[in-house]
Order: structure tokens, then sequence, then C-alpha cells
């Protein structure tokens, strides 16, 4: 069965430091991952995608298929990066099976 | 371009009645999606459509929610008759048909029902 686990409900970390959210996933068939973000008062939107291997917003992650792992990490957290992050596992047809989700707080 | 548009925005109605959500997708995206977002269930998949077809409505969870999409343009859910537990914020996404391309997230609609 298709599964995403985001262990973290909830994330505190001061400005500066490193921030790493964590994602395992279980799923048959080879895996297409997705990290999405949700600020506050705004929309549920992409942040970024395994296959494209980019960072966005100093924001990175590795797909893991030994630990069946997609951590999002970014070195230096800043304030605007508190939101609520969404690990995101994909079908063939786009359809998404999403974690529980992870808020993040920044302090300052 | 404003992106999904969903209305209402917000939906308070009592237990029993019938409740119908309704979304825009983007123009020329042929993928869309409901979904449902609940503090005990977090956000979940109830049923999408490829060209106006649907694909997956395992995700429904009673035969009270029905799902339409007429044309390219225009997808409503329905339920009735609705309960409290239904209460919960409502999302629409649309896509162009494929694994990896990006879902785009309409507002939601938040209901609630007494």
């Amino acid at each position: 069965a298709q599964r995403v686990t985001q262990p973290e409900k909830l994330l505190s970390v001061f400005k500066g430091a490193p921030v790493e959210l964590k994602c395992n996933y279980s799923y048959s068939g080879s895996p297409e991952l997705f990290w999405y973000v949700q600020y506050s008062r705004q929309r549920l939107q992409l942040l970024l995608r395994h296959i494209s291997r980019e960072s966005i917003k100093g924001f990175t992650a590795d797909l893991n298929k030994g630990e069946t792992s997609f951590h999002l990490k970014k070195p230096f957290a800043q304030e605007e990066d508190s939101a609520m992050y969404y690990c995101a596992l994909s079908d063939s047809w786009g359809k998404l099976q999403f974690g529980a989700g992870t808020q993040v707080v920044v302090t300052p | 371009d404003a992106g999904v548009i969903q209305s209402p925005r917000h939906e308070v109605t009592e237990m029993g009645q019938e409740v119908t959500l309704r979304c825009k997708p983007i123009s020329g995206h042929n993928s869309l999606f409901w979904y449902r977002q609940t503090m005990m269930r977090g956000l979940e998949l109830l049923i999408y459509f490829n060209n106006n077809v649907p694909i997956d409505d395992s995700g429904m969870p009673e035969d009270r929610f029905s799902a339409k999409m007429p044309n390219a343009s225009f997808s409503t859910l329905k339920i009735q008759p609705s309960e409290p537990r239904d209460s919960a914020v409502y999302f629409c996404a649309s896509s162009l048909m494929g694994g990896l391309n990006e879902q785009f997230f309409g507002p939601g609609t938040r209901l609630t029902v007494l």
C-alpha cells in the first residue's frame, strides 16, 4: 500500500539554525515525491519535486530509495519559512498521497 | 489568472441539508482533484477526473458524496444529506494530466455542519 509518513507534527527552530523535515514513504513502484507548503492565509503550493533536483528558497530534498526517505532540509532557517509542510507521493496518474504535515515555526 | 476558483469560501449548514461545493480549474488543465482536510485525517484525496471523466473515486467516503464534472471548466462536489462529521476544509486542485505535473490548489471551502 502507498503511504507517506511525517513523524513530526511540529518543528520549532531558531532563525539561522538548520531545519530538517522528515518524510518516509512506502510504495511498490518507482516513487515520484514532492514537498508542498502552505503559508499562513495562502494556498497550498508546490515547493519542490524530487525529479527536478532543484533548490527552492534554500530548501533541498534528496530521495533515498534505500531508506525510503525524502527529507527536506535547509541550512539556515528564516522567519518566512514558518508554514505547514506536506510530503506527497504521486502515482503515474498524478494521484497524490499526502503525509500528515509538519508545522514549522521559526523564532527570531 | 485567478488560479483555481472555489465557491463558496465558507458554508454553514444544518445536518441533513444538501451542500454543493463548486470548482473552476485553471484553463487548459485536464486533471481535477477534490481533497478533504481535517485535523484527524489530514489531507485526503476524494476523487479525481481526467478529461472530465472520473478516474478514481475510492476516496469518496460514502454514497452521500457525489462529484461531477460536466465540462472542462466546472466541477461540483455534493453532500446529501450532510452530517456534522463532514465538517472540514474541501480543496479543489487542477493540473495538466500526468504524475509529475504540479497541482494548483484552490483556496478551499470551509464547511461546517451543525
